[in-house]
């Protein structure tokens, strides 16, 4: 079975905190994402990586930085937080099988920004 | 024109009868479709995949491609209460899974 963790299941921090979100995938998947989810707007990708060291912005990387030192860890960073990032927060990893990808999706990360 | 529509509901459907849900996209390149269920609270849980044209069956679900109408649909028999949710569709786009905003589904006993 696949499968996606991720650091925290809810977090609530102050505006101008830094937030460190961390997603693990044991399957040795290539390709991990980051999305964020808001009523009404649905999934919004942030941040995507194909490979060690290797990241793409998404829809919406305005805020955010990434971080993929390991083949299994993908970061998603908040340098100073803002109440507009309250979200819950979406790692997902996905499988390449003879290129039909499947994408699999962590437990999600509830983030509220006081 | 959004990449991938769906009606975002919610669908009401009496418990024992057959929801279908629906979704339209705009790239006519792409190869691969999905659909995710999502509970409330909860991250997306892949529950069917499809690749060609025509229909594809896992238990009580049925998804169903038409590449030159650009419509894939999910159809969910004997629905039960347990199915109520949001249903999400994904369509692989050239670089990465573009998803719709999802349709709910509500499954009244």
């Amino acid at each position: 079975d696949v499968k996606v963790t991720q650091s925290s299941r809810y977090l609530v921090k102050r505006t101008g905190e830094k937030v460190f979100l961390e997603c693990v995938q044991d399957m040795d998947h290539e390709n991990m994402f980051w999305y964020r989810q808001d009523p009404g707007l649905g999934l919004r990708l942030i941040y995507f990586s194909y490979d060690v060291k290797m990241k793409e912005k998404g829809d919406i990387p305005e805020g955010y930085s990434v971080s993929r030192e390991k083949k299994e860890r993908f970061s998603l960073i908040l340098e100073s937080t803002s109440t507009n990032q309250t979200s819950m927060y979406l790692c997902a990893s996905t499988r390449r099988d003879k290129g039909k990808d499947t994408q699999y999706f962590g437990p999600g990360t509830r983030l509220t920004v006081l | 024109q959004k990449e991938v529509e769906q009606n975002s509901g919610p669908l009401s459907v009496p418990e024992g009868a057959i929801a279908s849900l629906n979704c339209t996209y705009s790239d006519r390149v792409s190869q691969s479709f999905f659909w995710y269920r999502q509970y409330s609270g909860k991250s997306p849980e892949l529950i069917m995949s499809i690749y060609s044209n025509g229909d594809k069956e896992d238990g009580r679900f049925t998804a169903q491609l038409n590449k030159a109408s650009q419509y894939v649909s999910l159809l969910i028999r004997d629905s039960q209460p347990s199915d109520s949710a949001t249903y999400l569709c994904a369509v692989l786009g050239a670089s990465k899974i573009i998803f719709g905003s999802g349709t709910r589904l509500s499954i009244r006993p």
